[in-house]
């Protein structure tokens, strides 16, 4: 099976700025989830996506968005970027819930100047 | 509330010693708890899940629901277990994983 795969690999912009990254997730995997990695935040939880419907929600700002198509691909938009939104965006794909293995993408480098 | 506490933030221990990466937990329920890692210049995964009793690459983890702690142990530490280590709790009610904030673990030669 091939795994799950994001685009692009890596980004620049610049503050004030929206950016839309992807995530194609392990074919049979109805459950996507976002995460942003830092070295002093670790993983932060974004969103998670099941069916196209968001079932769950992390604490970060409204800037913060995302969606899932019916062949259960998702996106994540950020608007408004700033500075502090340099990191690195790992999506996850999984059969259902949580518990099950999560699979993780190699992740976007996002970098805000 | 629901949390994962990883106390270290970094350990660092010489090849052929024991390691223990520490993990405690806040749930008042029954808990299922995972351990992923994350190698240099690899992908996040999974190590292991406490329901499957399972050791991986040597190391073991226990749930002590009395302690509420889920610690990763192996007895004799390889430079190749360099990595980052995350603690991650499912609480069943809700669909997201509780995340520690994840050790790193660098073996010296």
């Amino acid at each position: 099976k091939a795994g799950v795969t994001q685009t692009p690999r890596y980004l620049i912009k610049t503050r004030g700025q929206q950016v839309t990254l992807s995530c194609s997730p392990i074919s049979g995997h109805r459950s996507v989830s976002w995460y942003q990695q830092t070295p002093g935040q670790g993983l932060q939880f974004l969103f998670e996506y099941f069916s196209e419907t968001q079932r769950n929600k992390g604490n970060f700002p409204g800037r913060f968005s995302g969606r899932q198509f019916s062949n259960s691909r998702s996106e994540m938009n950020v608007s408004t970027l700033e500075l502090g939104d340099s990191a690195l965006y790992l999506c996850a794909s999984s059969l259902d819930r949580a518990r099950d293995t999560q699979y993780f993408g190699p992740g976007t480098r996002l970098t805000v100047l | 509330a629901q949390r994962v506490t990883q106390p270290e933030k970094l350990l660092s221990v010489f090849k052929g010693a024991p390691v223990e990466l520490k993990c405690n937990y806040s749930y008042s329920g029954s808990p299922e708890l995972f351990w992923y890692v994350q190698y240099s210049r690899q992908r996040l995964q999974l190590l292991l899940r406490h329901i499957s009793r399972e050791s991986i690459k040597g190391f073991t983890a226990d749930l002590n629901k009395g302690e509420t702690s889920f610690h990763l142990k192996k007895p004799f530490a390889q430079e190749e277990d360099s990595a980052m280590y995350y603690c991650a709790l499912y609480p069943g009610s809700n669909y997201q994983l509780i995340w520690g904030a994840g050790t790193k673990l660098i073996i010296k030669p």
